[in-house]
């Protein structure tokens, strides 16, 4: 089962453009994930955020957290090509991680 | 480190089969996860494990599937019969704490059964 649920499902802009994707989740968090998987590739670990945090940078990224809303956001600014990939939101249950559905993100050049 | 290794990178093999993959976790985390990814479903926690010992695997569909971790350096994921609807990227994962930390995902494994 999902725990995070990403919105949109798939997002297309310009080289440069700011791409802000969205997270929801269902429970109580000790701390919530980014990731980002390239076509045909493993998840890369972004960033984390504790529940105790309510922002948090890590260079082009900027992710939010509003436990009350039970809600997160990605933000990449100055999107790249490179940053053409499929990006989740994870939860903690425990010690594992439960993944969303995943956001497309598709940067035209 | 090398990361996390993950073998074959490409599986295609019969209905009926035994299909073995394999994960080499980073050195000195202590726990290990076994992932599956299809279209339809996503990302699917099968299994972890913290210190080489089973600790949740209600995410294994089957009997058919299986898993080991008889060290902390090797675990297996054995599907024994598989099926065609066993096709899907398998990952496996290791982190430090658990969900404490990020997780360090390997390539994963493709599994194609015909």
């Amino acid at each position: 089962s999902q725990q995070g649920e990403e919105d949109p499902q798939a997002l297309s802009i310009q080289e440069g453009e700011n791409a802000t994707m969205n997270c929801s989740y269902k429970t109580s968090i000790n701390n919530l994930q980014w990731y980002r998987q390239n076509s045909g590739r493993g998840l890369v670990h972004l960033i984390l955020i504790r529940s105790n945090e309510r922002e948090k940078h890590s260079g082009r990224l900027r992710v939010t957290l509003d436990t009350s809303k039970k809600s997160s956001s990605l933000l990449i600014t100055a999107s790249r090509a490179a940053d053409t990939a499929s990006y989740f939101c994870a939860t903690d249950g425990y010690d594992k991680l439960v993944f969303g559905a995943g956001t497309i993100l598709r940067v035209k050049s | 480190d090398a990361g996390v290794i993950q073998s074959p990178r490409h599986e295609v093999t019969e209905m009926g089969q035994e299909v073995t993959l394999r994960c080499k976790p980073i050195s000195g985390h202590d726990y290990l996860f076994w992932y599956r990814q299809t279209m339809m479903r996503g990302l699917e926690l099968l299994i972890y494990f913290n210190n080489n010992v089973p600790i949740d695997d209600s995410g294994m569909p089957e009997d058919r599937f299986s898993a080991k971790m008889p060290n902390a350096s090797f675990s297996t994921l054995k599907i024994q019969p598989s099926e065609p609807r066993d096709s899907a990227v398998y990952f496996c994962a290791s982190s430090l704490l658990g969900a404490n930390y990020g997780y360090t995902f390997g390539s994963g494994t493709r599994l194609t059964v015909v």
